[in-house]
């Protein structure tokens, strides 16, 4: 089961940073915080994933708190194409059987 | 481009036939996923293959059936036997098994009527 939490919904302007927020405060040492979306109707699309150093690549950016207990996705300029339902999991380590688990998500929503 | 097809996007089928929806990699992975969808729900794992001939039972197998013969084709039979049929299946890839970096088809919405 996923063991995070997110708003449920958040509104961005076109051409403005989204910043998403997740909470993992029950993380322990050895898992990962990945990071997916899915826009309506189509399959998930991985984002990108991080220990503890903060990440970047070509789709966004995930800072991690030293902590640990939370981290937040940074769409740098979005797009309507953003527009989308994104979720944040946690790894519960190998032995799991690489079964995906999507909690709630935040559904976000660029304007123009 | 490297990815992953499924076809088709929409399939209807009449109660009680076998219909088998198609999922095919060329990223070359080994490991390969089938997930269903439903309405304003999360994933679920029906069965999920860890390398070319060999494929495990996920959570919600029963009324599935698969095969992998070759690296880069998991097609899925969703037979007579399953009970709620309709619904929006995902077929997924990784590098190896045990990742959580998985890539995704558009998938396949099945409607039987």
């Amino acid at each position: 089961d996923a063991k995070t939490t997110q708003p449920p919904s958040m509104d961005c302007a076109e051409g403005r940073a989204a910043n998403l927020p997740c909470n993992h405060s029950t993380i322990s040492g050895n898992e990962y915080v990945y990071w997916y979306r899915q826009i309506h109707s189509q399959g998930p699309q991985y984002i990108i994933h991080g220990l503890k150093n903060n990440e970047t690549n070509e789709m966004a950016s995930l800072i991690i708190t030293e902590d640990r207990k939370s981290s937040t996705l940074i769409l740098p300029h979005a797009t309507l194409r953003d527009t989308a339902v994104y979720y944040c999991i946690d790894s519960r380590g190998l032995t799991s059987g690489s079964r995906l688990t999507f909690g709630e998500g935040t559904q976000l929503t660029v304007n123009p | 481009d490297g990815g992953i097809t499924q076809s088709p996007k929409y399939l209807f089928r009449k109660e009680g036939q076998n219909v088998t929806l198609s999922c095919e990699q060329n990223l070359n992975h080994d490991a390969m996923y089938w997930y269903r969808q439903d309405p304003g729900q999360g994933l679920r794992l029906i069965y999920y293959s860890q390398i070319v001939n060999d494929f495990q039972k996920g959570d919600i197998a029963e009324g599935y059936s698969v095969s992998r013969e070759k690296k880069e084709s998991f097609p899925l039979t969703v037979t007579s036997a399953q009970k709620n049929p309709t619904a929006f299946y995902l077929c997924a890839s990784s590098i190896t098994w045990g990742s959580y970096e998985q890539y995704f088809g558009p998938g396949t919405r099945l409607t039987v009527t």
